[in-house]
């Protein structure tokens, strides 16, 4: 089935250990987004790649930085994990012709815990 | 700054109650307007969605909402929840032609057997 999938589901980091997260789609969408969302919190989102095309939202935190190679794969790239980064992350994607506001496909997540 | 807010955070309810999940949104501008759902275990999908024409939409599982403009609301309803509802439901808006989704935190719903 096509489908989003991010690996790992779970990562327990030290305080200020680089970490990376991926995500992968089979959708061939264009759009990727990574959310970020806190304990019992709404899904914030930090980033999206309209095809090459890098979108930081403006509240994001430096520490976040994303890569996204090709098509299908994208990277959450947390350079100095807090203990406040504990959070779910998740990936999502859509497919856009024009503009925005498509529906989006979500991954499970992945469970970060920084100590 | 724009907002979703949902009314309630958690709802129990027994099988066959009726359903009405509020969502109020502040944005100006053209809007689209989500329903996605977690089920226990499984990650967020589509519900249900609005982006023009009949302000009554229906979704998958006999859920169905209605867009009022003038209450900038977009409230969730089902006539007759089943145990297998159980589950986080979230509103979100995106703007029109934009990118930037904002979501709701959320209402856990339990329907007891």
């Amino acid at each position: 089935d096509a489908m989003v999938i991010q690996n790992p589901r779970y990562q327990v980091t030290q305080f200020g250990k680089p970490v990376t997260l991926s995500c992968s789609q089979t959708l061939n969408h264009n759009v990727m987004y990574w959310y970020q969302q806190k304990s019992s919190q709404a899904p914030k989102l930090l980033f999206h790649y309209y095809d090459k095309d890098f979108n930081n939202e403006a509240d994001t935190p430096d520490n976040f930085q994303s890569r996204r190679p090709n098509t299908s794969f994208c990277f959450l790239d947390i350079r100095s994990p807090g203990l406040g980064d504990t959070a779910m992350y998740l990936c999502a994607t859509s497919s856009q012709t024009s503009g925005g506001g498509e529906t989006q496909y979500f991954g499970p997540g992945t469970r970060l815990l920084v100590l | 700054a724009q907002s979703v807010s949902q009314h309630n955070h958690h709802v129990i309810l027994s099988e066959a109650a009726s359903l009405e999940l509020g969502c109020n949104y502040s944005y100006g501008g053209t809007v689209n307007l989500f329903w996605y759902v977690q089920y226990p275990g499984q990650h967020l999908q589509l519900l249900l969605k609005y982006f023009s024409g009949d302000p009554l939409v229906k979704g998958i599982k006999g859920f169905e909402a209605e867009f009022i403009k003038s209450k900038f609301s977009f409230n969730l309803r089902k006539p007759s929840v089943q145990w297998s509802d159980t589950a986080e439901y979230f509103c979100a808006v995106t703007g029109g032609g934009g990118f930037k989704t904002i979501f709701g935190a959320g209402t856990r719903l339990f329907v007891k057997a």
